[in-house]
């Protein structure tokens, strides 16, 4: 597709409760990024993949958190247990570098509600 | 100290001013990062700089990677540019972006 496609946009989901979350990043992009954003705050980041590497998980904040990305494509990020703190808006980021350039796409992000 | 800084945090200008927001890294770069978030909105790529100046219509952007410092300037600021501006930077050796915590930006009719 043209940009980062993610997905669902809205999520309400019930305390305990797991959800997935859905980024489909611009085709031929190396790096994927996860980050979220609580109302009112900067970024913070949870995990980014790198081509075949090793993701780098540092950034998750608890082992409720998790994040595969498949066939260095698609990624899911999942959140088990939910708690209310989970709340934010999760934003994926797709990223190429083209010699001393480079394309940095961010998703319009998935807003998720824990009740 | 933070490793990516910018000021000011906060910028309230009158529209037509000219604008300028600072972005100071203390590691080493490949890349630098300028993006825009409108409020309620999506975060969107403005620049990404390893050398010298880029300009796009009233957005200009700037590094010095010896003083390891950025610019981003708006000419004949508009509302409309009313956004938080975040710098962020790529390691030298991995994809792996350190960011500002950002400069929010209101300009006044």
């Amino acid at each position: 597709g043209a940009g980062v496609s993610q997905s669902p946009s809205n999520k309400v989901t019930e305390k305990g409760k797991d959800v997935e979350l859905r980024c489909d990043p611009i085709s031929g992009h190396t790096a994927l990024y996860w980050y979220r954003q609580s109302l009112g705050q900067g970024l913070e980041f949870l995990i980014y993949f790198q081509g075949n590497s090793a993701p780098d998980k540092s950034g998750l904040p608890s082992d409720r958190f998790s994040a595969e990305r498949t066939g260095g494509s698609v990624s899911t990020l999942t959140i088990q247990r939910t708690q209310q703190e989970d709340s934010a808006v999760y934003l994926c980021a797709s990223f190429r570098l083209a010699g001393n350039t480079g394309e940095l796409f961010f998703g319009e992000g998935s807003r998720l509600t824990v009740l | 100290k933070n490793e990516v800084e910018q000021s000011p945090q906060n910028l309230t200008a009158q529209e037509g001013e000219f604008i300028t927001i600072n972005c100071s890294y203390s590691v080493g770069i490949s890349a630098l990062h300028w993006l825009q978030q409108h409020p309620g909105g999506g975060i969107v790529s403005l620049f990404m700089l390893s050398s010298g100046k880029k300009k796009h219509g009233r957005l200009i952007a700037t590094i010095n990677i010896q003083e390891k410092h950025s610019s981003l300037h708006i000419t004949a600021s508009h509302p409309r540019d009313s956004a938080v501006y975040i710098c962020a930077v790529k390691g030298e050796s991995n994809y792996q972006l350190i960011w500002g915590a950002g400069t929010k930006l209101i300009i006044k009719p």
